[in-house]
């Protein structure tokens, strides 16, 4: 079954420690991932994507296949990057798959 | 705002009835989405439409209908309510229609409560 997995609801950092959020995903063609972000009182956003392979506001994503990862990574966290963390996977052409959120707290 | 909007912002209703809720999206945005995000189930994609037609479907039960009109605005319908519908339900936009493609811009969210 096509599904993403995000194991951590809850992860706290201290400011400037780097950050991990993990995603793990089911599928078994070629998928194209997503990272969404939600910080407090604003809407759902995209983060960033695998294919075009940026790095914004310093996070980064790398894809690795074999052990089918798209785990967000940011090497100094910060204040405001505290937020809701969201992995998609998008599966084929007519379906979209959101993992349920980690909830990143950065601690001052 | 030029955003994806979303009326009504909160509904609270009962069981076994109907509700309509309205996304308008982006200004030049050709599909909507539509997807509903419980507590226990996370955020789930229902289904999308490009241009006045059905694209892509999701996890959407059959008591749910949705449609996007002439000026691109879209409704989802939810009948026969049940407790479990209660949840919050977002519409997101994107100018084409490659869900592997296109960014989506999601709206605030139209919050269902089934009495």
């Amino acid at each position: 079954a096509q599904r993403v997995t995000q194991p951590e609801k809850l992860l706290s950092v201290f400011k400037g420690a780097p950050v991990e959020l993990k995603c793990n995903y089911s599928y078994s063609g070629s998928p194209e991932l997503f990272w969404y972000v939600q910080y407090s009182r604003q809407r759902l956003q995209l983060l960033l994507r695998h294919i075009s392979r940026e790095s914004i506001k310093g996070f980064t994503a790398d894809l690795n296949k074999g052990e089918t990862s798209f785990h967000l990574k940011k090497p100094f966290a910060q204040e405001e990057d505290s937020a809701m963390y969201y992995c998609a996977l998008a599966s084929g052409t007519y379906k979209y798959i959101f993992g349920t959120g980690t909830r990143l707290k950065v601690l001052a | 705002d030029s955003g994806v909007t979303q009326t009504p912002k909160h509904l609270i209703t009962a069981t076994g009835q109907r509700v309509t809720l309205r996304c308008s999206p982006r200004s030049g945005d050709l599909s909507v989405y539509w997807y509903q995000q419980s507590l226990d189930q996370g955020l789930q994609f229902l289904i999308q439409y490009y241009n006045g037609e059905e694209r892509a479907k999701g996890n959407i039960l059959e008591r749910f209908s949705a449609q996007q009109f002439p000026d691109l605005h879209s409704e989802l319908n939810l009948s026969s309510l049940e407790l479990g519908d209660s949840a919050l339900y977002f519409c997101a936009s994107s100018v084409g229609a490659s869900l592997r493609e296109e960014t989506q811009y999601f709206g605030p969210g139209t919050r269902l409560l089934v009495l």
